[in-house]
Order: C-alpha cells, then sequence, then structure tokens
C-alpha cells in the first residue's frame, strides 16, 4: 500500500520568511496530493490541493510542485504570518479513495 | 461548521467499559471514515463506508466496531479498549473520487 515519509516534523521561522514541507510517496499510482491544516484543537481542513496532471499550483500564500518522477512533492508557504502556525499534514491517494497521511509538520511562525 | 459533528467532544472510560461515538454529517456526502489521530503519528485511516457499505477496514482491531446505519450517521462503538487506544478520533465525509475530506472536530478518547 500507499506510504507516505514528510520532513520536517518541526520547523520554526521567522514572520515573513518562507516555510518549506516536503513529502514523498511509494505508489506511482497515487494520483491525488492534498494538504491540510490543522490548528491547535481544531479540525484538520483542506487548504490546497494537486493532481497529478498538473506540476504545480497556486492559491495566494501558499504554492505545491509534484514530481511525479521522483514521488514528492512540497508545500511552500511565502510571507509566512503568526497566524499560519499549526500542523500540516501532506496525503495521497489514488482517485480521491483512503487518503494516506504524513506524520505532520509543526510550523511556528515567530513574530 | 463544516457540517460534520462528532459526540461526545470527550470520552473517558476504563477498559471494561462499552460506549460508541457519533458522526453527523449533513452534507450529502456518500463516503464516510473514521481516522485515529495518535501524537506524533500520521492519521491512521480506520474504517471507510461508501453508501454506507463498509469498503476498508483497516486491519482494525475487533474491540472497534463501526456502523453506519444510513448516509448521514456513522458510529464506532468501542469495547474492552486498552490504555494505548487513547487517541483523537476523527470523523470524515467527502465524495467518492473527488478526494476532498470534510473533518469533525473529533472526540478525544481517554482509556483509563
Amino acid at each position: 500500500g500507499e506510504n507516505v515519509e514528510q520532513h520536517p516534523s518541526t520547523l520554526s521561522v521567522q514572520e515573513g520568511d518562507s516555510a518549506v514541507i516536503k513529502c514523498t510517496y511509494s505508489d506511482s499510482a497515487s494520483n491525488y496530493f492534498p494538504w491540510y491544516k490543522q490548528e491547535l484543537g481544531k479540525r484538520p481542513q483542506l487548504i490546497i490541493d494537486i493532481r497529478s496532471n498538473v506540476g504545480e499550483k497556486k492559491d495566494q500564500r501558499i504554492a505545491v510542485t509534484l514530481n511525479k518522477t521522483a514521488k514528492h512533492f512540497s508545500l511552500h508557504i511565502t510571507e509566512t504570518q503568526p497566524e499560519d502556525s499549526a500542523v500540516y499534514f501532506c496525503a495521497a491517494s489514488k482517485n480521491g479513495n483512503k487518503l494516506v497521511f504524513g506524520a505532520g509538520t509543526i510550523l511556528r511562525v515567530k513574530s | 461548521e463544516t457540517g460534520v459533528t462528532q459526540t461526545p467532544r470527550h470520552l473517558v472510560m476504563g477498559m471494561t467499559n462499552k460506549k460508541s461515538l457519533k458522526c453527523e454529517q449533513h452534507l450529502g456526502h456518500n463516503a464516510m471514515y473514521w481516522y485515529k489521530q495518535s501524537a506524533k503519528k500520521p492519521l491512521e485511516l480506520m474504517f471507510v463506508y461508501n453508501f454506507k457499505e463498509q469498503t476498508e477496514n483497516n486491519s482494525v482491531p475487533s474491540r472497534f466496531s463501526p456502523e453506519c446505519p444510513n448516509s448521514s450517521h456513522l458510529f464506532l462503538h468501542l469495547h474492552t479498549l486498552q490504555p494505548e487506544d487513547s487517541a483523537l478520533y476523527l470523523c470524515a465525509t467527502g465524495h467518492t473520487n473527488t478526494g476532498e475530506l470534510f473533518f469533525g472536530e473529533g472526540s478525544r478518547l481517554t482509556v483509563l
């Protein structure tokens, strides 16, 4: 089955700097890669996703890149703000079924 | 409010107790999921229901028993749990094949 590795486990950045979180997946048949943000005590919420027919997707300060050959995808947050502090999870699946999640990255944005 | 409601939000139970977690959705989704979230571990998929039929049991011990009586409700029945089962149990819903999951707030379970 699918296995998703996520790095780093914790990330501290200064407000205004960029943050990058990386994930690798094992199943070449996976074609859907979402990112979820979970604030302390809250539910995970989708922030951006990408499908295997595109290499990059951007939504304001957030972008995701996908390298199908290398089987890795990354989340990029620019101009970080304190409210970006949360746990971020990457995930992978085939056709949106049975998402397999990474272990999560705790992002701390220091002001 | 994402339309997925879980009760209770917190539950403390002994190893010999029987309790149930409830999930209710008002989004019209056909797929419902139970995930387990433990500290420093990935979200673990436990069960998947599509159109009220269980389509996935991810090697979950029999002390966890899911039930999906209709497309709006999902239960997780708990019996003779172990302390290591203490975790946040998240219900999620979505449309099969579209990908996005909508999570509930979770039920924080503590097994003494």
